[in-house]
């Protein structure tokens, strides 16, 4: 099946630093990739959708400045967490979709913990 | 607001067993709803995925029933296995070609099957 890497998988860092997250689908080009963040235990709450050559489409609440993503290429799309702090600690997973009304495929996740 | 009520959140099931996972979800415009199987640190794995045009769907041991006009749709796992000790999500979209993964996801529930 379809792959979607997503590194690093786990990152710490200091308040106040910027962590970039990257997410890549290996074989295939994805029209559409999504971000999401997980508190521990809780649900996967939708950020954002990202398509490639345009700007990221945040969901109600979500930082904009804080949460910066760049989906550079069909293969490629980033998450920059802006001036990190604790409350931003949290599992950060993708996806992308392979085409128009096709399949979605998840990546791995990351881990962040800002100390 | 939750756009799709997940229950049970956490469910212990004996070897052999069935376990059911039941979900709801309020926007009729949703028309595609996959459900999630989640090991810890990792990201979710599409288990099986149903579309309001058929009320039921079966893939090996899995199976999607599907209410439309209770807007309802419960995962079946038959015959479960200690492997199938996950956390198991239901989700929702509405299925508009790059719109497939804009999820709502449900809370989430902690299967737990003892040998």
């Amino acid at each position: 099946g379809a792959v979607v890497s997503q590194h690093p998988s786990r990152v710490i860092c200091k308040s106040g630093t910027s962590v970039k997250i990257e997410c890549r689908s290996l074989d295939f080009q994805a029209t559409t990739m999504f971000w999401y963040r997980q508190f521990p235990k809780q649900s996967l709450m939708l950020m954002a959708t990202s398509n490639e050559g345009s700007k990221a489409t945040y969901e109600q609440g979500v930082e904009k400045d804080k949460f910066l993503i760049n989906h550079a290429s069909l293969t490629l799309s980033t998450l920059t967490v802006t001036s990190a702090h604790p409350e931003d600690s949290s599992f950060y997973i993708c996806s992308a979709q392979t085409g128009y009304n096709e399949k979605l495929f998840f990546g791995s996740g990351t881990q962040l913990s800002v100390l | 607001q939750q756009q799709v009520k997940q229950s049970p959140q956490s469910l212990i099931v004996q070897k052999g067993g069935i376990s059911i996972i039941n979900c709801a979800y309020e926007n009729t415009a949703f028309d595609y709803f996959p459900w999630y199987q989640q090991f810890p640190g990792k990201g979710p794995a599409l288990l099986i995925a149903i579309r309001p045009d058929v009320s039921e769907k079966k893939e090996g041991r899995f199976t999607i029933s599907f209410n439309k006009s209770a807007k309802q749709f419960s995962l079946h796992i038959m015959d479960s296995q200690p492997g199938d000790s996950a956390t198991y999500f239901c989700a929702a979209s509405r299925d508009r070609g790059s719109t497939l993964g804009r999820l709502y996801f449900g809370r989430g529930t902690q299967l737990t099957v003892w040998p």
